[in-house]
């Protein structure tokens, strides 16, 4: 079965670029989505189809998607993006798969 | 605006079974796919399945098959997930989140249900 991998946990400066990566095989065929959680509250989506960002979610937020990695760029962090971000992806039968999740951490 | 309410929060015995409500409303219930997704205490997310509202199609993770059902009232907006044969590993915080419907993410989310089998 499919896989998504994400590392635990990335950390930031305030201010800088954060980049989260999720792996998969050849998961640049496939359209990955985005989601941000912070404690205690349900998922946000962020971006979704590799890039595409929902409305009202900063431009700070974009994805990108090719070869075995899709990448979530958070540009300019800021104190109010700590949180736990997934990827996911449609899975054959129609089905959904999310990667593990990663913590980002702003130092 | 946009919402999904769902119901409170759940006590349950190890082997019985809980059903959770999801009461969606700001737009029109039976044109978006309805999952269904949860998260154990400290860990990731996972996918349960999604219902067609419109029709009442189902489909299940193959983890959950045989044990989950997803139903739905359209006369009154609102999708339900039951679990059956409930162990300690179903404690979890339980969500509903609607299909985007232009890709296939889940664009509104419900606050969440926690489900605790003790």
């Amino acid at each position: 079965s499919y896989v998504l991998t994400q590392p635990p946990s990335v950390s930031v400066a305030p201010g800088q670029t954060a980049r989260i990566t999720c792996g998969g095989n050849n998961i640049g065929s496939k359209s990955v989505h985005w989601y941000q959680q912070k404690p205690g509250q349900a998922p946000v989506l962020v971006v979704y189809d590799d890039s595409d960002r929902p409305s009202g979610i900063p431009e700070r937020f974009s994805g990108s998607n090719s070869g075995n990695t899709a990448t979530l760029t958070i540009s300019r962090v800021e104190a109010g993006d700590e949180a736990d971000y997934y990827c996911q992806v449609w899975d054959t039968s129609d089905h959904r798969l999310f990667g593990g999740g990663t913590k980002l951490t702003v130092l | 605006q946009v919402q999904l309410v769902q119901s409170g929060a759940e006590v349950k015995k190890p082997g019985a079974s809980v059903k959770v409500s999801c009461k969606a409303s700001g737009y029109t219930f039976t044109g978006y796919y309805m999952h269904w997704v949860r998260q154990a205490p400290g860990q990731g997310l996972e996918w349960l399945g999604w219902i067609n509202p419109h029709s009442g199609g189902t489909n299940y993770a193959q983890k959950f098959q045989g044990r989950v059902t997803l139903t739905r009232d359209t006369s009154i907006s609102t999708a339900y997930m039951e679990l059956n044969r409930l162990t300690s590993d179903d404690t979890a915080v339980y969500y509903c989140a609607r299909d985007h419907g232009i890709s296939n993410a889940m664009d509104v989310w419900g606050q969440g249900t926690t489900v605790t089998v003790s």
